[in-house]
């Protein structure tokens, strides 16, 4: 089955404001990661957080991690028009750096 | 240092022919991952790959797909008699021998249209 599932979720935001997005999974994991993708362009590595981390937080982005509830959540704060892109989390469910995707969350920024 | 590079960029195809996608690693990365991306998607694995070695290819199709990664020279990934299922965007990673969680480079794909 496919890990790293997040509902598939488009958000429009003002510059300036918070974007929050999230994600669950399957089965249990090591570390979960989020990735960010300009459109028509490859993805990149946001931020990791290992399996005994509830929250992590990396410049503006801030992960969150409930086990418990096999989900994550991705906030960034302050959003500026560069964040327009798509975020996706994976899993490395096969092991081996070998991710699952999920379907990713759209999130334009207005100016 | 240059990234993960990709040709070509856009690749057009009829319904028959062949496609070839080529990977050229992180100079220092001597493990492949292949991934397709179909519209509206997140990222499928396909096949992991080390110099000469396919480590793991079960997210590959299992007719008309192979992958190599030879001694010398970039990745491959071959779809022959290509449908129009094909159409996707497919992006290799790459990383290094001691990579750990997260220290994958992607590149920046290759679309693929099948007429």
């Amino acid at each position: 089955s496919q890990q790293g599932e997040e509902d598939p979720q488009a958000l429009s935001i003002q510059e300036g404001e918070n974007a929050t997005m999230n994600c669950s999974y399957k089965t249990s994991i090591n570390n979960l990661q989020w990735y960010r993708q300009n459109s028509g362009r490859g993805l990149v590595h946001l931020i990791l957080i290992r399996s005994n981390e509830r929250e992590k937080h990396s410049g503006r982005l801030r992960v969150t991690l409930d086990t418990s509830k096999k989900s994550s959540s991705l906030l960034i704060t302050a959003s500026r028009a560069a964040d327009t892109a798509s975020y996706f989390c994976a899993t490395d469910y096969y092991g081996n750096n070998r991710l699952a995707f999920g379907k990713g969350n759209q999130v334009v920024v207005i100016p | 240092n240059a990234g993960v590079m990709q040709n070509p960029r856009h690749l057009v195809r009829r319904r028959g022919q062949e496609a070839r996608l080529r990977c050229s690693p992180m100079k220092g990365h001597s493990h492949v991952y292949w991934y397709r991306q179909l519209p509206e998607e997140g990222l499928k694995f396909m096949v992991y790959l080390q110099k000469e070695n396919i480590i793991d290819e079960s997210g590959m199709p299992k007719e008309r797909f192979s992958a190599e990664f030879p001694k010398e020279g970039p990745s491959i990934l071959r779809i022959q008699q290509v449908v129009r299922g094909d159409s996707a965007a497919y992006f290799c990673a790459s990383s290094p021998p001691s990579g750990g969680p997260g220290a994958q480079h992607f590149g920046d794909g290759t679309r693929l249209s099948i007429l």
